[in-house]
């Protein structure tokens, strides 16, 4: 059973604009999410995370936002630039150290 | 600085062939684990490590098998290959999980694995 849900594939969004990503998650236990980047032909990489203490973490262009009692999460993009083509992938975590991914957004950035 | 290196890239194989995905890190990672991605799927984990001489399943591990002989060494080995196991395989390794590390994983660039 897929306990982390991204139920949006694909997104395309003008350079310069939000891109906002959605996660869901079914697993109350989860304690920790992270959202990762993947470009073809690469491994994904860490992009930003948050605790369930917080319900808001910010680095630079990316912020994560968590809704615990929506079981919600979503990473906003501002201002969407052309490198941020990419798949991105939602993850959590319960106190142990493996994670549980989302099937990934595919994101692109027009000019 | 290498990271997490995985060979080979590419590989095709025969049902009922055996091969060994091999994965190594330079970065003193003791937390080491095996994913594979199928399409429209999230990263499914196969096997994990948390140090040398000790393995565990993860959500997949049918199939498949592991050992951990070295901190840097995790190589994932196939038996009797199906047309199941076609996927992208993917090494990553942490250190051990704590809010310092924001569970941190770093990943290598994947093996693509085909069986025919």
């Amino acid at each position: 059973d897929q306990q982390v849900k991204q139920n949006s594939p694909s997104l395309s969004v003008q350079e310069g604009r939000i891109s906002i990503l959605n996660c869901d998650y079914t697993n109350s236990m989860f304690d920790y999410f992270l959202w990762y980047k993947k470009y073809p032909a690469e491994g994904p990489t860490f992009l930003i995370s948050i605790s369930s203490i917080k319900d808001k973490n910010e680095d630079g262009r990316f912020t994560v936002f968590l809704n615990k009692s929506a079981k919600h999460l979503s990473l906003h993009i501002v201002p969407s630039q052309p490198g941020d083509s990419a798949v991105y992938f939602c993850a959590a975590s319960t106190d142990d150290y493996k994670l549980s991914f989302g099937a990934g957004t595919t994101v692109t950035v027009r000019a | 600085n290498a990271g997490v290196t995985q060979t080979p890239k590419f590989r095709i194989l025969k049902i009922g062939q055996s091969m060994t995905l091999q994965c190594t890190q330079d970065m003193n990672h003791n937390y080491m684990y095996w994913y594979r991605q199928d399409p429209g799927m999230g990263l499914k984990l196969i096997y994990y490590s948390v140090g040398a001489g000790i393995t565990d399943k993860g959500e997949v591990p049918n199939g498949y098998n592991v050992s951990r002989s070295t901190t840097e060494d995790f190589p994932l080995r196939l038996e009797l290959a199906a047309p199941s196991q076609t996927s992208v395989y993917f090494c990553a390794s942490s250190y051990p999980p704590g809010r310092q590390s924001n569970y941190g994983y770093t990943f290598g660039s994947g093996t693509r694995l085909t069986v025919v």
